[in-house]
């Protein structure tokens, strides 16, 4: 059965600090990979996304994600955090169909 | 991305009691697929349904679980007879086609407890 693993449930930062977000996937086919920040008190929404071509992928607000698929990984990252990226963020996996599978997310804290 | 509705935001609800979450799509949205996240676990789908239709419900539990999208109103997700484990955050999401890119637009959530 497919899995997601989100290595880190809590991370502390300071602003401008080096951000990077562990996501890790079990599923040997062709997947589709997603990013999901969900701002204290707001909806899930979606950050970024890979489907095909580069494996470094750009989303909003500065963050990027990496696919390397020898390692089943689609890391979160970001060069210089701020405040307001004080979030919970979510990895999930689909397989070309709906069901989107989803890690247990990561609540990323950043200190002013 | 405000479009997708859910109420009540929370509700506790005692033992024995029935849950109703209600769930509006997005305009022109007409797929609406139903997660709950239990404490520190990630989303897990339960159930996509299509106006009047139930498409996948493999993942709600089969007893005392219900959902409905009728052709008129919002979904519902029905919970009879809630117990304990049922304590948990419901997640409506909906999409204008079944969507298999996963871009799906979140409600804000239902966060039931039972007491």
């Amino acid at each position: 059965a497919q899995s997601v693993s989100q290595h880190n449930h809590h991370v502390i930062l300071s602003e401008a600090a080096s951000l990077e977000l562990g996501c890790n996937y079990s599923y040997g086919g062709t997947v589709n990979l997603f990013w999901y920040v969900q701002y204290p008190g707001q909806h899930l929404q979606l950050l970024l996304k890979y489907f095909s071509g580069d494996p470094l992928v750009k989303g909003i607000k500065g963050f990027e994600a990496e696919f390397i698929k020898s390692k089943f990984s689609f890391n979160l990252r970001k060069p210089s955090v701020q405040w307001s990226d004080t979030a919970e963020y979510f990895c999930a996996v689909n397989s070309g169909n709906y069901q989107l599978i989803w890690g247990a997310g990561t609540k990323l804290i950043i200190k002013p | 991305n405000a479009g997708v509705m859910q109420n009540p935001r929370h509700l506790v609800r005692r033992r024995g009691q029935e849950a109703r979450l209600r769930c509006s799509p997005m305009k022109g949205h007409s797929h609406v697929y139903w997660y709950r996240q239990l404490p520190e676990e990630g989303l897990k789908f339960m159930v996509y349904l299509q106006k009047e239709n139930i498409i996948d419900e493999s993942g709600m539990p089969k007893e005392r679980f219900s959902a409905e999208f009728p052709k008129e109103g919002p979904s519902i997700l029905r919970i009879q007879q809630v117990v304990r484990g049922d304590s948990a955050a419901y997640f409506c999401a909906t999409s204008r086609d079944s969507t298999n890119t996963g871009e799906l637009f979140f409600g804000e959530g239902s966060r039931l407890t039972v007491l």
